[in-house]
């Protein structure tokens, strides 16, 4: 079952460029959202997380939007470098007592022209 | 911090023969995941240990596939018999004991069964 949907698949954003990445989750139990990073032949890498009780959480070009009642989160990226072009997954975990296990949504790949 | 290691990182096999994957996750981390990432499916969760025990494998797509973590430094996962279908690349995964956070993963293995 696909818990978190992911989108847009692919995008492409022109240097200095805000890249936005979308996600929505069906489980209202999802306590924990953090962003993975995942450049070719390297496995993901934590980018940024965020947990319901705040609606923003920004770190450097990195910001995640949470809207708890739409059961959305979004990732932005301002000012797109080439170097930001990956792939990105949002996830989603249960609460830490139920197992605590990452759902991921289906990535999206990032491409960034300079 | 070596972060979590695999081996190997690339893997040519012919159908029918067995293939082991390695994982050693990082010191003081108590839960290991085993995924696998394709274009079709994204990431998937295929077995994850906590404290050296499985404690969900709903994830494993057959018999052929088994997992076993003997001890807090080492897992692996096995596919006898391999199949083309198989083909993947294999992440394993490790977090610290506590509250959700985030995963480290290793630089996968990528399988090829021929």
């Amino acid at each position: 079952q696909q818990q978190v949907k992911q989108s847009p698949q692919s995008l492409i954003v022109q240097k200095g460029g805000i890249s936005i990445i979308n996600c929505a989750y069906e489980n209202t139990a999802f306590d924990y959202f953090p962003w993975y990073q995942q450049f070719p032949g390297k496995g993901p890498a934590l980018l940024i997380a965020i947990r319901p009780d705040v609606s923003e959480k920004k770190e450097g070009r990195f910001t995640i939007s949470f809207n708890k009642s739409a059961k959305q989160f979004s990732l932005h990226i301002m000012d797109s470098q080439p170097g930001d072009s990956a792939t990105y997954f949002c996830a989603a975990s249960i609460p830490f007592n139920a197992g605590n296990m990452l759902t991921f949504g289906g990535g999206t790949r990032l491409m960034v022209k300079p | 911090d070596a972060g979590v290691i695999q081996s190997p990182r690339h893997e040519v096999t012919e159908m029918g023969q067995e293939v082991t994957l390695r994982c050693k996750p990082i010191s003081g981390h108590d839960y290991l995941f085993w995924y696998r990432q394709t274009m079709m499916r994204g990431l998937e969760l295929l077995i994850y240990f906590n404290n050296n025990v499985p404690i969900d494998d709903s994830g494993m797509p057959e018999d052929r596939f088994s997992a076993k973590m003997p001890n807090a430094s080492f897992s692996t996962l096995k596919i006898q018999p391999s199949e083309p279908r198989d083909s993947a690349v294999y992440f394993c995964a490790s977090r610290p004991p506590g509250p959700p956070g985030g995963y480290t993963f290793g630089s996968g293995t990528r399988l090829t069964v021929v």
